[in-house]
């Protein structure tokens, strides 16, 4: 695709319901990256998969918080009985090289979670 | 623990002036340290990538450097344009016992700059 594309631009919940966000990367990136990004805070990293292997999931807060990208390449984020604690942009990357070096990084345009 | 801290919180500049936006971090062990640019409503743009073996690098009107010993990164953004308005955000690869980079980005909390027509 043109970009990485974030679905839904906005979501809001109700305390205690599921939620589900979805990233499509640019197509062919085997990096991707999940941040999370409070209200004037800089994005704050959650997980990281190279492929559809998670090489690193020690950002996410809770075991509320699970990720996945079964085929490599769409991953979906879900949050489980939400918390008003969860209300940020939730930020999706990739890349076309390996993780650790984050270079040529392209961020889609987030999903806004407000949790009432 | 990296902190990464980006001073002033805000600016606001005339256009046609050149300015200057800082990053310090907590932990010189980095692998390299990258400038983005976030509009509002919208993603980050990269607009920068610093290795740790380089003192700066440029493109177009933008230039930043790195004193990795120090801790401190500085994005110079010359003849500015309103064009320019939005915020800009340092963030940190911390380097790994094994010399290589990490997964995580550390990422300060910006500076939100306005250029005035």
């Amino acid at each position: 695709g043109a970009g990485v594309s974030q679905s839904p631009r906005y979501k809001v919940a109700k305390r205690g319901q599921d939620v589900a966000l979805r990233c499509d990367p640019i197509s062919g990136h085997v990096s991707l990256f999940w941040y999370q990004q409070a209200l004037g805070q800089g994005p704050e990293f959650l997980t990281y998969f190279q492929n559809e292997a998670q090489l690193d999931k020690s950002g996410l807060p809770s075991d509320r918080f699970f990720a996945e990208r079964p085929e490599g390449s769409v991953s979906t984020l879900k949050i489980q009985r939400t918390q008003q604690e969860d209300s940020a942009v939730y930020l999706c990357a990739s890349s076309s090289g390996q993780g650790i070096y984050h270079e040529k990084l392209f961020f889609g345009s987030g999903t806004q979670l407000s949790v009432l | 623990k990296q902190e990464v801290t980006q001073i002033p919180a805000a600016l606001s500049v005339p256009e046609g002036e050149n300015l200057v936006l800082n990053c310090s971090f907590t932990d010189s062990a980095i692998y390299n340290l990258q400038w983005f640019r976030q509009d509002p409503g919208k993603g980050l743009t990269s607009l920068l990538l610093i290795q740790s073996s380089q003192r700066e690098q440029t493109s177009g009107r933008l230039n930043a450097s790195l004193d990795k010993s120090s801790g401190r990164s500085t994005l110079y953004i010359a003849a500015s344009q309103p064009g320019d308005s939005a915020t800009y955000l340092c963030a940190v690869n911390v380097e790994q016992y094994s010399g290589a980079g990490s997964y995580q980005l550390t990422f300060g909390k910006g500076t939100k700059l306005s250029v005035i027509p």
